[in-house]
């Protein structure tokens, strides 16, 4: 059964300073998502990564995928206030028979705080 | 095009009364899942539906939890007997594939008193 950890669960930054989310996963997987989520609304989604070694960055977010490590992560860099966020790693699963499909497995959520 | 629409947004219930949640998926997209959400913890998979056709319900209790998907009109994720511990927010998502693409709603907080 996939698992998937984040670490750090709490987070608080000064604005301006550089901080990294990991998020761990327990079995092989096709795909990576991060997704961020603001109080009381829905998911917006950030990066989907689909292989070893992809890189993505939007703004001051960067996400890496290292899929023999099973790790991926999320950096900030030079935070402001509006990255305040609860911030989701999540995989696909696998269904019956091995197919992937939308079972999605998330993990617990950083919760980032951005002071200034 | 107006996203996952879920209602009611918020939706308080006295033990024991059924609570039904609707969800209407992005257009052009036959794939529809639910999640739930209870504070501080990330999204459990519910159940994975298509239209007319429930895909995966593992994640469903197996008791006053059901879900569908008709042909015509939004999926409906249905509670019955309602007690403290179903109080969560509950998410739905779309796909067009079921394989990438997911689009969520902006959930229904579900109070039981």
């Amino acid at each position: 059964e996939l698992k998937v950890e984040q670490n750090p669960l709490f987070l608080s930054m000064q604005e301006g300073k550089n901080y990294t989310i990991y998020c761990n996963y327990s079995t092989t997987s096709d795909r990576l998502y991060w997704y961020r989520q603001d109080p009381g609304k829905s998911l917006e989604s950030l990066f989907v990564l689909l292989s070893n070694g992809a890189v993505k960055q939007e703004g001051r977010l960067m996400a890496s995928l290292d899929t023999k490590a099973r790790l991926s992560t999320l950096h900030i860099t030079a935070a402001v206030h509006d990255l305040s966020a609860t911030y989701f790693c999540f995989l696909i699963g696998q269904g019956a028979g091995g197919t992937s499909y939308g079972k999605l497995t998330f993990g617990q959520g950083t919760i980032l705080t951005v002071h200034p | 095009n107006a996203g996952v629409m879920q209602n009611p947004r918020h939706l308080v219930r006295r033990r024991g009364q059924e609570a039904r949640l609707r969800c209407s998926p992005m257009k052009g997209h036959s794939h529809v899942y639910w999640y739930r959400q209870l504070p501080e913890e990330g999204l459990k998979f519910m159940v994975y539906l298509q239209k007319e056709n429930i895909i995966d319900e593992s994640g469903m209790p197996k008791e006053r939890f059901s879900a569908e998907f008709p042909k015509e009109g939004p999926s409906i994720l249905r509670i019955q007997q309602v007690v403290r511990g179903d109080s969560a927010a509950y998410f739905c998502a779309s796909s067009p594939t079921g394989v990438y693409g997911y689009t969520f709603g902006s959930g229904t907080r579900l109070t039981v008193v």
